[in-house]
């Protein structure tokens, strides 16, 4: 149980354009989710909280606009990159939970990785 | 703030030989504590976690990490590495009302044969 799927795995795109990745919640329902981005030989560094029918809570020096997230259900997030430029390439994981009744877990997606040309 | 401190970047062992990685942490109130293993250009995979109750917790892949709160500390330990075990190990923290997630800078483990 407690799957997290992402889609795509991974995605290729030109400069300027968007690209939307997809955090499911496959067999729970999460109203928070969180959005990670890891560069090459680097740890994970939280983007934002996602929490589910609210404004997303962005960590210091993420830019909002360039990064939007959409958590319309209790079981999809969204992150859609803006206006994408190479030094967005990276590796961007998302994780839902915890479920509570003393469960601290959060449950991991596979990783999306973003190459922008 | 919550930290994570995973004082060692590589660590090379040799294959049958233990293996301890340290972790210390900040963290305010009761820590939520996690150890993930990640290889090469894959996702996240939890090895244990701690909550509360006892402080030795076992995990997957024959880890177990301790738990001392008087040294803030959450090391991993394995009694015999094997060459499937070299990946990227990260220590994490969990706190505050939306538990967020805080991670070390991570240990790389290279095993020799």
């Amino acid at each position: 149980g407690a799957v997290v799927s992402q889609h795509p795995s991974w995605v290729i795109c030109k400069s300027g354009t968007s690209v939307k990745i997809e955090c499911r919640s496959l067999d729970f329902q999460a109203t928070t989710m969180f959005w990670y981005r890891q560069f090459p030989k680097q740890s994970l560094m939280l983007m934002a909280t996602s929490n589910e029918g609210s404004k997303a809570t962005y960590e210091q020096g993420v830019e909002k606009d360039k990064f939007l997230i959409n958590h319309a259900s209790l079981t999809l997030s969204t992150l859609t990159v803006t206006s994408a430029h190479p030094e967005d390439s990276s590796f961007y994981i998302c994780s839902a939970g915890p479920l509570g009744g003393g469960n601290y877990e959060q449950y991991f997606g596979p990783g999306t990785r973003l190459t922008v040309t | 703030a919550q930290s994570v401190t995973q004082p060692d970047i590589h660590i090379t062992v040799s294959e049958g030989a233990s293996l301890e990685l340290r972790c210390n942490y900040s963290y305010g109130a009761t820590p939520y504590l996690f150890w993930y293993v990640q290889s090469p250009g894959q996702g996240l995979q939890l090895l244990l976690k701690y909550f509360s109750g006892d402080t030795l917790v076992q995990g997957i892949k024959g880890f177990e990490a301790e738990f001392k709160r008087s040294q803030s500390s959450f090391n991993l330990r394995k009694p015999s590495v094997h060459w499937s075990d070299a990946a990227e190990y990260f220590c994490a923290v969990s706190g505050g009302s939306n538990y967020k997630l805080t991670f070390g800078k991570g240990t790389l483990l290279t095993v020799n044969p």
